[in-house]
């Protein structure tokens, strides 16, 4: 069965640290990956996705992430986090027929 | 562009009534999904649709109902609220299957007591 987890429920790091967010996936083809950002009370923006291609793929914002195959990984990295990354962040696999299956998500907290 | 447009914003419900989530995406997208996120859920699948007249359930269907008439257009039913569908939705539309990006509008807050 397809699915996502993200094993890190909270992660708390200081402004200027850098950051990584786990998502590890189970699909049974060529995986198309995302990762989103909430905001408080808002709706989901992407942040990047992997299609094929450069295992490393570039977001906005400053954001990246690397595609593991063998490591069934799609880990969200930034280098210097900013006071405004506070956010949850959701990864997700594109499942057939047009849908997407999101990991539970990780609540990012930044002090100052 | 309005992209994906859901409403109302919010919604207070009592016990039992019913009521209409509205979905519309001016993108011509033939893919549309309804998601409810709880806390600590993620994103959970309702519904979706490959196309107008094609409907299918998703992982939480139970007291949802849904239909395409048009390409634009996806509502979400709700025949008889429970306080177990107080949650927020999300309406997403793409342009195919999975080698695209979701494109979300900005969700429908229901409170049902």
């Amino acid at each position: 069965a397809q699915s996502v987890t993200q094993p890190d429920i909270h992660i708390t790091v200081s402004e200027g640290a850098s950051l990584e967010l786990r998502c590890n996936y189970s699909y049974g083809a060529t995986p198309y990956l995302f990762w989103y950002v909430q905001s408080p009370g808002q709706g989901l923006q992407l942040l990047l996705k992997y299609f094929s291609g450069d295992t490393l793929v570039q977001g906005i914002k400053g954001f990246e992430a690397e595609f593991k195959r063998s490591q069934s990984s799609f880990n969200l990295r930034k280098p210097s986090v900013h006071w405004s990354d506070a956010a949850e962040y959701f990864c997700a696999v594109g499942g057939s027929q047009g849908n997407l299956i999101f990991g539970k998500g990780t609540k990012l907290s930044v002090k100052p | 562009n309005a992209g994906v447009t859901q409403t109302p914003k919010f919604q207070v419900l009592k016990t039992g009534q019913s009521m209409t989530l509205q979905c519309a995406q001016d993108m011509n997208h033939e893919y549309m999904s309804w998601y409810r996120q709880d806390p600590g859920m993620g994103l959970r699948l309702i519904h979706y649709s490959v196309g107008a007249g094609i409907t299918d359930q998703g992982e939480v269907p139970n007291g949802y109902n849904v239909s395409r008439s048009t390409t634009e257009d996806f509502p979400l039913r709700l025949l008889s609220a429970a306080p177990s569908q107080t949650s927020v939705y999300f309406c997403a539309s793409l342009a195919s299957g999975e080698i695209d990006e979701a494109f979300f509008g900005q969700g429908t807050r229901l409170t049902v007591v």
